[in-house]
């Protein structure tokens, strides 16, 4: 199994542009999770799926769309770039049977906004 | 409101000495709390969680509920324990995350 996987790893992006972060996990773990990480800052939890056609949004989801249209995917779109979202992206998965706690993470996707 | 306190974003001990790595949270019902760490270079992974009441790599923790705390300790420091801490709680569906503590463990 390859766990969660994450595209690109790195990307830098002008002010106002628009790209996709791809996650995707082969464990078939209903759960999926956005979340971005600022230095000193923990990770906050942008948006969450609790299963395919079921989004909702988690502490700071604005400026970030997801869609989930399998169990597998669950991309994560930024619409105008910012300066501010300037991160490092993890996408996470559980399994709903052992709950949220159990999370699974890909490696992260580092993001400037320029 | 759900919250999670780690009061060390930075902690260095010496290779052999106890460490502790605090985490207090604020919840209103009976939580579940983990500890995940983060080794450079590699993904966030859970450590623990309070209901297995397990030691993992030597490291044990206690839920507190009197002073609600679920502080993560380790007797004798080890250098690959050098890493990122992070403590969360679950609250429907989601977990919610502390800011992080950086652990360095000095030779």
């Amino acid at each position: 199994n390859a766990g969660v996987t994450q595209t690109p790893k790195f990307r830098i992006l002008k002010i106002g542009q628009s790209m996709t972060l791809q996650c995707a996990q082969d464990m078939n773990h209903n759960y999926m999770y956005w979340y971005r990480q600022d230095p000193g800052m923990g990770l906050k939890l942008i948006y969450y799926s609790v299963g395919a056609g079921i989004t909702d949004k988690g502490e700071v989801p604005n400026g970030y769309n997801v869609s989930r249209s399998t169990t597998e995917d669950f991309p994560l779109r930024l619409e105008l770039a910012a300066p501010s979202q300037t991160s490092v992206y993890f996408c996470a998965s559980s399994f709903s049977g052992l709950g949220p706690g159990e999370q699974y993470f890909g490696p992260g996707t580092r993001l400037t906004v320029t | 409101a759900q919250r999670v306190t780690q009061p060390e974003k930075l902690l260095s001990v010496f290779k052999g000495a106890p460490v502790e790595l605090k985490c207090n949270y604020s919840y209103s019902g009976s939580p579940e709390l983990f500890w995940y760490v983060q080794y450079s270079r590699q993904r966030l992974q859970l450590l623990l969680r309070h209901i297995s009441r397990e030691s993992i790599k030597g490291f044990t923790a206690d839920l507190n509920k009197g002073e609600t705390s679920f502080h993560l300790k380790k007797p004798f420091a080890q250098e690959e324990d050098s890493a990122m801490y992070y403590c969360a709680l679950t609250g429907a569906q989601k977990l919610v995350f502390g800011q992080g503590t950086r652990l360095t463990i000095n030779p």
